[in-house]
């Protein structure tokens, strides 16, 4: 079963980019992932679908300024232009052939 | 406007028991398999249960396995959560979620806004 890993915490600057980075566990860095967006007391959202090659197709009304990428294990959620709104819980998401769904524990987004 | 609505959290005490229902809208319910997934207080997303489109596939987390059972309605456009002796550690928002099938993955794509479970004496 994959295990994802993310950080505990980022930030960032209003106006600036961050990049947030989900990894893989050794094993299963062909797999493809997904982006949720959590807001405080909010449900979560998805945002984007990611593959391997570092293609993506996003949720329907994910402003532009999301976009997501893959260098090996790595998958990356980048923010350009952050906006106040963008402080929220990030979380990877991935599913096993074996029919068991994993996120990765989630990364606290502040913005400055 | 594609839209999960989940309702029957409440206040439970140990050993209880508690159904979830999750109203789904705006889509072809009945094509997509859908998920339970949940939130402690504090605590990250844990997926508890899946179930397939025609309901013949269904899968649940090692901690609420024999615990809880994850059913549908098509026809009422409706997906469940039967939890049976709650405990403690079960308390959480759980959110419905949808999901998408392509070969060789999926991932969810629409979620509820949740519905509370508290599990206390």
């Amino acid at each position: 079963q994959p295990v994802l890993t993310q950080s505990s915490s980022a930030s960032a600057s209003l106006g600036s980019s961050v990049k947030l980075t989900c990894t893989l566990s050794s094993g299963h860095s062909s797999y493809i992932i997904a982006w949720h967006q959590q807001q405080p007391g909010k449900a979560p959202r998805y945002l984007m679908k990611l593959e391997g090659s570092g293609s993506y197709n996003k949720g329907s009304g994910v402003p532009d300024r999301f976009s997501g990428s893959s260098s090996g294990a790595d998958r990356y959620l980048t923010i350009s232009n952050l906006q106040s709104e963008d402080e929220a819980d990030y979380y990877c998401e991935t599913w096993d052939s074996n029919a068991q769904w994993v996120f990765g524990g989630g990364t606290k987004l502040t913005v400055l | 406007e594609v839209q999960l609505v989940e309702s029957g959290g409440g206040l439970v005490k140990p050993g209880g028991s508690l159904r979830l229902s999750c109203a789904a809208s705006g889509f072809t319910f009945s094509s997509y398999s859908m998920n339970w997934v949940r939130q402690a207080p504090g605590k990250g997303l844990e997926w508890v249960s899946s179930i397939s489109s025609s309901s013949s596939y269904i899968y649940y987390a090692d901690s609420v396995k024999g615990r809880f059972t994850i059913s549908r309605d098509n026809a009422k456009n409706s997906l469940y959560l039967q939890m049976n002796s709650l405990r403690a550690e079960d308390t959480a928002v759980y959110y419905c979620a949808r999901v998408v099938v392509v070969p060789a993955a999926r991932n969810m794509d629409v979620w509820g806004k949740g519905t509370t479970v508290t599990v206390s004496s």
